[in-house]
């Protein structure tokens, strides 16, 4: 069977600071690969997705990066936290050509 | 563009008393529409989808949805609520290249006994 992972659970980190978050999944091959972030009292934001190795689409402008170096692997980073940063995120993946998203257990952040 | 609306911010009911979870969508072409739900600090667990045939779809935990493409609704129901029912309900619509999913604001569901 398949299943997400993504770490750190919860992340605290100062203004201006980097970030790298991890999300890999087991048990299936050549996944798509979504990163969203889910704000307090609002819903879900898809920021990146991806389709393979290398191929990173970007949903929003922001202070944020994606970056998938292996097949099951996909990193969120920043160079410089802002406050606005500060949310969960979350990391969900789907088959080739599937239309259903699972969700991993997802990273609370928060940027003081 | 796609959208999702969901007009509920909060909603209580009481144990054992039924449940109806609105979900309007605005989508160019034909649907794949999706429920999920989210305890407070965890991932999201997909309640059920639909994808195409019989309109009405059952899902997991008692849950079950219908669509209705005049109305472009999908609305996610329940007979009767259980206290471990309370959390938060997504909807969500998708399709195309990379299958990119659309959410609602999400319905906080509150359990009273």
């Amino acid at each position: 069977s398949q299943t997400i992972h993504q770490w750190p659970a919860t992340l605290v980190q100062p203004v201006g600071s980097p970030l790298s978050l991890e999300c890999t999944v087991e048990g299936t091959s050549n996944p798509n690969l979504y990163w969203y972030r889910q704000a307090a009292g609002r819903g879900l934001q898809l920021l990146f997705y991806s389709v393979g190795i290398g191929q990173i689409s970007s949903e929003v402008p922001q202070n944020l990066s994606a970056s998938r170096p292996q097949d099951r692997q996909f990193i969120l980073s920043s160079k410089k936290l802002l406050l606005s940063d500060s949310g969960f995120y979350l990391c969900a993946w789907s088959t080739r050509g599937g239309e259903t998203q699972y969700f991993g257990p997802g990273t609370r952040l928060l940027v003081l | 563009a796609q959208s999702v609306t969901q007009p509920d911010i909060h909603i209580t009911v009481s144990e054992g008393a039924s449940l109806e979870l609105r979900c309007n969508y605005s989508y160019g072409a034909t649907p794949y529409l999706f429920w999920y739900v989210q305890s407070p600090g965890q991932g999201l667990q997909l309640l059920l989808k639909y994808f195409s045939g019989d309109t009405l779809v059952q899902g997991i935990k008692g849950f079950e949805a219908e669509f209705k493409r005049s109305q472009s609704s999908f609305n996610l129901r329940k007979p009767s609520v259980h206290w471990s029912d309370a959390a938060e309900y997504f909807c969500a619509v998708g399709g195309g290249y990379g299958n990119k999913l659309v959410f609602g604001a999400g319905t906080i569901l509150r359990v009273k006994s």
